[in-house]
Formats: structure tokens, sequence, C-alpha cells
């Protein structure tokens, strides 16, 4: 069973960083392309990062590019999101996911699979 | 950016009911992703590749469209489906998602 697993959120004042983590199991984490989306109170979803198998590619929007840094682990399965310079809208579930392939091993960016999620709030 | 425009924004239905949902999006987009996502939880995947069905979505789901127009139909409308539904597109960057529609039970 695929397992998405979120920590590290918590309250932390404007401009200051955090850095969540995902801890995945129930496949090979290392195979799969994986990102992190947000969803701010009440609101709709935002696509925050993702990161290619090997760690050697990542992408963002302009929301938070320069601000994020995702990084991964394959040897721990784990998942990062290094947040810094943070902003109140900023606030959001933070959730890890995961983009599926094809059969040739090319990604697909939507998401198949989806952690329970960590809440971020940021507040003076 | 796409920009992906769902409709309606709520919509109550009654059990038996069909339901239709529409996702448009600002620019041609290959296919339509969609999430369901209940109170409290965490999106599920549901539709990918416009019309087929995630693993467990019963059969009542159905996807279709291309272009700049997308929807996802419920034939018979259940209690347990509602929830909110999301639109989503990776035909360009960023991934965008659409704002939501919330189906209640009427």
């Amino acid at each position: 069973e695929v397992q998405l697993v979120e920590s590290g959120g918590g309250l932390v004042q404007p401009g200051r960083s955090l850095k969540l983590s995902c801890a995945a199991s129930g496949f090979t984490f290392s195979n799969y392309y994986m990102a992190w989306v947000r969803q701010a109170p009440k609101k709709g979803l935002e696509w925050v990062a993702t990161i290619s198998t090997s760690g050697s590619r990542t992408y963002y929007p302009d929301s938070v590019k320069g601000r994020f840094t995702i990084s991964r682990d394959n040897a721990k399965s784990s998942l990062y999101l290094q947040m810094n310079s943070l902003k109140s809208e900023d606030t959001a579930t933070y959730y890890c996911a995961r983009h599926p392939h094809n059969y040739g091993g090319y990604p697909h960016y939507y998401f198949d699979y989806w952690g329970q999620g960590v809440m971020v709030t940021v507040s003076s | 950016e796409i920009v992906l425009t769902q409709s309606p924004t709520t919509i109550a239905a009654s059990p038996g009911e069909k339901v239709t949902i529409t996702c448009r999006a600002s620019s041609s987009v290959s296919y339509m992703y969609w999430y369901q996502q209940k109170s409290g939880a965490s999106p599920k995947l549901w539709i990918y590749d416009t019309s087929k069905l995630a693993s467990g979505v019963p059969n009542r789901f159905s996807g279709s469209g291309s272009g700049t127009s997308y929807s996802l139909t419920i034939n018979t409308m259940e209690t347990e489906d509602a929830a909110t539904y999301y639109c989503q597109q990776w035909s360009s960057t960023p991934l965008t998602f659409g704002s939501g529609t919330k189906l209640e039970i009427k």
C-alpha cells in the first residue's frame, strides 16, 4: 500500500524558514517523480513543486520560485520542501504527492497518491 | 498559464439525479484530470486521461471532453458522492487546478 506521511509543519513568523518532510513507503520511491501541492484554508489546490527521480530536475510556479526548494533522499525514501522567506499567503496545508509514469518511465504530471497533509501557518 | 474555470461553483443534487460538472480551459489541453476531496481529507485521484476511472471509482462516474471543454458526470447521484471536485491540467506549466465544484446532497 502506497503511503505518504508528511511532517514538519507548524507556526512560523513571516520571513522565517521551515522544512517539510514526506516519508514514502509501499512503492519504489526512486522510480517516481514527486511533488508538493498546497491548499490555503477554505481554498483550492495549488501546485508548489516537482522533482525528478534523481533530483537533478526541479520545477516550480512563479509564486514560490526562488523561495522554496524541493529535494529528495532516495536512500531514505524521503521528500523535502525547504521554505524560506515565508509570507502570510504561504499559510496552507501542504500535501506530498506522487506523479505516476507510463511503462517507459516517462512521468505524467498529475497526482495518483496524496499524503494526509501538514499545516503550515505563517503569522506573527 | 492555463486557467481552468469550473462550473457550477456549488451544486445540490438529489439521490438518483444526474449531475454534470464542467471545466473550461483558457487554452487547449490534451487531457483533463479530476480529483475528489471530502471535507477534512486529502484529495483523491478520480478520473485520469479525461475519461479513465481511477481504481475504486464507481462506474456511475464518467469523464469526457476535448480541447478547452471537459466534464465530469455522475449518472445517478449517491449520498457518498457529496464532495468537492477539482479539475487539473498538465499540458503546460505551471500545472494548474480549477477552483473546485462543491457537490452537496439535496
